[in-house]
């Protein structure tokens, strides 16, 4: 069974740029989070998505957004880059069960210059 | 607010030897306490979960919520435990995905 994919791997970025970055859940998920993991601030929970609905934010900006597509897939997107957006962005999947385990994919490394 | 603390940035053990993470958390409630684990070139990984009271790998965790604490322990360690290990908290009304982690130990296990 395939886990869950993230794409880019790698994506390198202007200041004032924006950025978006993929995320495919393992099939039959049909949750979705984001987390932002940046140097020394370890992982920080951002959007979770289910059923195509954003459920909770963490404590970010509105230029951290994104969506959930109806084959759950999801996008995360940063306007307006700044320099400390640069972070390791990790993506994670759930089944739509109550008290089931989340996913975790390899992650998109996001490298604002 | 809740908060999770690992007051430990990086443990090195001798294999063999015991090995504790400690993990200490603030939280108004009754919250669902993990430990998740990266390996070296690996994606996070769920270890082992408060609510299942298992051992994983020779790893158990308990749940003292007098002292607020769940702390991660082995007996014996072995090289292959070297890993980035992450106390994690999610309330109990949320998803087990929404996560407020702490700023992980790394445990270094050398022969």
């Amino acid at each position: 069974e395939a886990g869950v994919t993230q794409s880019p791997t790698h994506l390198i970025k202007t200041r004032g740029q924006q950025a978006t970055l993929r995320c495919s859940p393992i099939s039959g998920h049909t949750s979705v989070y984001w987390y932002q993991q940046a140097l020394g601030l370890g992982l920080q929970f951002l959007l979770w998505y289910d059923e195509g609905e954003e459920r909770n934010r963490g404590n970010f900006p509105p230029r951290f957004s994104g969506r959930q597509f109806p084959n759950y897939s999801s996008e995360l997107n940063v306007n307006a880059l700044e320099l400390e957006d640069s972070a390791l962005y990790l993506c994670a999947s759930s089944s739509p069960d109550r008290n089931t385990e989340a996913f975790f994919g390899q992650g998109t490394r996001l490298t604002v210059v | 607010a809740q908060r999770v603390t690992q007051p430990e940035k990086l443990l090195s053990v001798f294999k063999g030897a015991p090995v504790e993470l400690k993990c200490n958390y603030s939280y108004s409630g009754s919250p669902e306490l993990f430990w998740y684990v990266q390996y070296s070139r690996q994606r996070l990984q769920l270890l082992l979960r408060h609510i299942s009271r298992e051992s994983i790998k020779g790893f158990t965790a308990d749940l003292n919520k007098g002292e607020t604490s769940f702390h991660l322990k082995k007996p014996f360690a072995q090289e292959e435990d070297s890993a980035m290990y992450y106390c994690a908290l999610s309330s109990a009304t949320d998803s087990w995905g929404k996560l407020q982690f702490g700023a992980g130990t790394q445990v270094v296990v050398t022969p």
